[in-house]
């Protein structure tokens, strides 16, 4: 039972470059959370996916974008990596928006 | 203001003692709250929910008082493992989480 699977576990980017963050939950939950954590500043909700086909910002949206490709998946993508966007990046999932989310084991961005 | 909000620490406390975490919220619409723990460089885990007055798991006692607004976390004969991050977060529209509060428990 993997849960909330996040893939990569780790990336190194040059600045400029673009990437995909990739998750996916075998939970059959309709929402789903991409947050960043940086020190010293707890959880930030970047997007959100409430339901299959929704999407909508968290607190800071600038520089990602985000697809729900089906319930399952929820893709965060840098279009143009910023070294601001170096952080640690967890997707987490819940059976609605206030119940307890289930997070993924994190993605540590570095980007140069 | 942020949403939810927390004392970030850090608690360092003996093993054994009783320590109690606060976290307030501003939103009088939150119908849910919860605990996460976090360790180190791992990703946050539920600790607890509260549904309504409160919730006791073991050594864990979480509080919601509804008219000032905050939730409480009581951990008590702390264990050296108990050291951790923790986590508070409210539901309004989505779950908000604050910053995390410290927690070292010394031997």
């Amino acid at each position: 039972n993997a849960g909330v699977t996040q893939t990569p576990k780790f990336q190194v980017l040059k600045t400029g470059q673009s990437m995909t963050l990739q998750c996916a939950q075998d939970m059959n939950h309709n929402s789903m959370y991409w947050y960043r954590q940086d020190p010293g500043m707890g959880l930030r909700l970047i997007y959100y996916s409430a339901s299959e086909g929704t999407t909508d910002k968290g607190e800071v949206p600038n520089g990602y974008n985000v697809s729900r490709l089906n319930k399952r998946e929820f893709s965060l993508r840098l279009e143009s990596a910023a070294p601001s966007q170096t952080s640690v990046y967890f997707c987490a999932s819940s059976e609605n928006g206030h119940q307890p989310q289930h997070f993924g084991d994190g993605t540590r961005l570095s980007i140069l | 203001r942020k949403e939810v909000e927390q004392d970030p620490g850090p608690f360092n406390v003996p093993e054994g003692a009783t320590v109690a975490f606060n976290c307030t919220y501003s939103n009088s619409a939150s119908q849910s709250f919860f605990w996460y723990r976090q360790d180190c460089r791992k990703e946050p885990k539920l600790l607890m929910s509260v549904y309504s007055s409160g919730n006791e798991d073991g050594r864990f006692t979480a509080q919601l008082n509804r008219a000032s607004q905050y939730i409480s976390l009581l951990i008590r004969d702390s264990k050296l493992s108990d050291s951790a991050t923790y986590l508070c977060s409210g539901s309004a529209r989505q779950l908000t989480f604050g910053s995390g509060t410290q927690l070292t428990v010394l031997p």
